[in-house]
């Protein structure tokens, strides 16, 4: 079955440091693959996406993401975090059909001065 | 451009009413879906659409109802609110049925006393 694992509930992150947030999939063929950011209160904003191609995938405000099929990982990064980061952050996962996603239970980020 | 406009943003409601969420999105989107937020459980799909007269359970479907009778509108009903049902709940539409990035509206608040 399709499953979306983020090991990390909360993360805390200097202002300035890079970012990694962990995202392991399980998927039967070749996955679709998705970052999308949520602040307080809103919806879910796409950062990035991954169907096929390079694996060094990049999104908007200045994230990227590496697509690892022998490690089923797409972690997501960031150099250089900045005060307006902080939110939450879903890794998902889409299949052939494109009817279905299935997403992690998020990260929180907190940036720090 | 509105994109996805759910209404209404907060609801409570008693156990055993029945109440609709509504969606409604205007960038001509074949597929809406309806997800709900809980803490812990990341989203999970409720029911999708891939288009008008269509429609299709996702992973937690028990409990709720759709129909799509417009390309518009997708709502969703309870038709007799329980306390498990107080969650956040998000529609989110896509272009086509293929592996388009969602678009999802701000959500809607819903307590069950």
């Amino acid at each position: 079955a399709q499953s979306v694992t983020q090991p990390d509930i909360h993360i805390t992150v200097s202002e300035g440091a890079s970012l990694e947030l962990r995202c392991n999939y399980s998927y039967g063929a070749t996955p679709y693959l998705f970052w999308y950011v949520q602040s307080p209160g809103q919806g879910l904003q796409l950062l990035l996406k991954y169907f096929s191609g390079d694996t060094l995938v990049q999104g908007i405000k200045g994230f990227e993401a590496e697509f690892k099929r022998s490690q089923s990982s797409f972690n997501l990064r960031k150099p250089s975090v900045h005060w307006s980061d902080a939110a939450e952050y879903f890794c998902a996962v889409g299949g052939w059909t494109g009817n279905q996603f299935y997403f992690g239970t998020g990260t929180s980020l907190t940036v720090i001065p | 451009n509105a994109g996805v406009t759910q209404t209404p943003k907060f609801q409570v409601l008693k156990t055993g009413q029945s109440m609709t969420l509504q969606c409604a999105q205007d960038m001509n989107h074949e597929y809406m879906s309806w997800y709900r937020q809980d803490p812990g459980m990341g989203l999970r799909l409720i029911h999708y659409s891939v288009g008008a007269g269509i429609t299709d359970q996702g992973e937690v479907p028990n409990g709720y109802n759709v129909s799509r009778s417009t390309t518009e509108d997708f709502p969703l009903r309870l038709l007799s609110a329980a306390p498990s049902q107080t969650s956040v709940y998000f529609c989110a539409s896509k272009q086509g049925t293929d592996n388009s990035p969602l678009h999802f509206g701000n959500g809607t608040r819903l307590t069950v006393t």
